[in-house]
């Protein structure tokens, strides 16, 4: 089942905003293969951060994912009105039927 | 520059077979995985399945055997077939790279199913 995030997160720019990503032992908790996407409306999910920590060439340093147990972790630091967005997470679930999941997404918004 | 571009109806009939491609250019369907995913409008994201060439295809069985996905290495495209859809199938539905971490993804293609 899909990964719980909190519905909603606010920020003022210049602040840091952490979005959690809830999964379980066989899923989040048992592989380091979590993702965050950021999706702007209208337009296509962008990879920001995958294997929990990694960033792909091209995303801000702002941008940065750790994990704990079966929860995962997006912090926004020095917020800016352009990441006002839509956030999943996503995460490996191993050889089984359905073997990748994402979260239920996170509006974030910048006040 | 990886690029990926859906194409396909943009409705289809209840009941019907609907079928997308997905063009991939700067890299080679034969190298990857490759997948699609589909978003109902102000909902999360879906995994639908993905391909890794002449290895293994892997489905959401939420789909009930309705889904299958293949490639084309002489045009570097792959296709989603899903059939006897529904209302419920009503969506935007994306093509990416990669499986765990989908990196490239297409812009989209917007499927309404409706008689």
């Amino acid at each position: 089942s899909a990964l719980t995030q909190p519905p909603s997160a606010s920020g003022s720019p210049g602040q840091s905003v952490l979005i959690s990503c809830t999964g379980t032992s066989t899923d989040v908790g048992a592989y380091e293969y979590v993702s965050w996407y950021r999706q702007y409306p209208g337009q296509a999910p962008q990879l920001l951060i995958f294997e929990v920590t990694k960033r792909p060439s091209g995303v801000p340093g702002r941008f940065s994912g750790s994990k704990s147990g079966n929860t995962a972790s997006l912090t926004v630091s020095g917020l800016q009105v352009e990441d006002e967005a839509d956030y999943y997470c996503s995460s490996y679930a191993g050889n089984v039927d359905v073997p990748f999941v994402f979260g239920t997404g996170t509006k974030l918004t910048v006040l | 520059q990886v690029q990926l571009q859906e194409s396909g109806p943009g409705q289809v009939k209840p009941s019907e077979t609907l079928s997308l491609t997905c063009s991939v250019s700067g890299a080679s369907i034969s190298t990857y995985y490759w997948s699609w995913i589909r978003q109902v409008p102000g909902k999360e994201l879906e995994w639908l399945g993905f391909f890794y060439h002449g290895e293994s295809t892997k489905y959401n069985p939420s789909l009930k055997g309705r889904l299958s996905i293949s490639g084309d290495t002489s045009k570097n495209q792959f296709s989603l077939t899903l059939t006897s859809v529904t209302a419920a199938d009503t969506a935007m539905y994306y093509c990416a790279r990669g499986f765990s971490s989908p990196d490239y993804w297409g812009q989209g293609t917007q499927v309404t199913v409706s008689s």
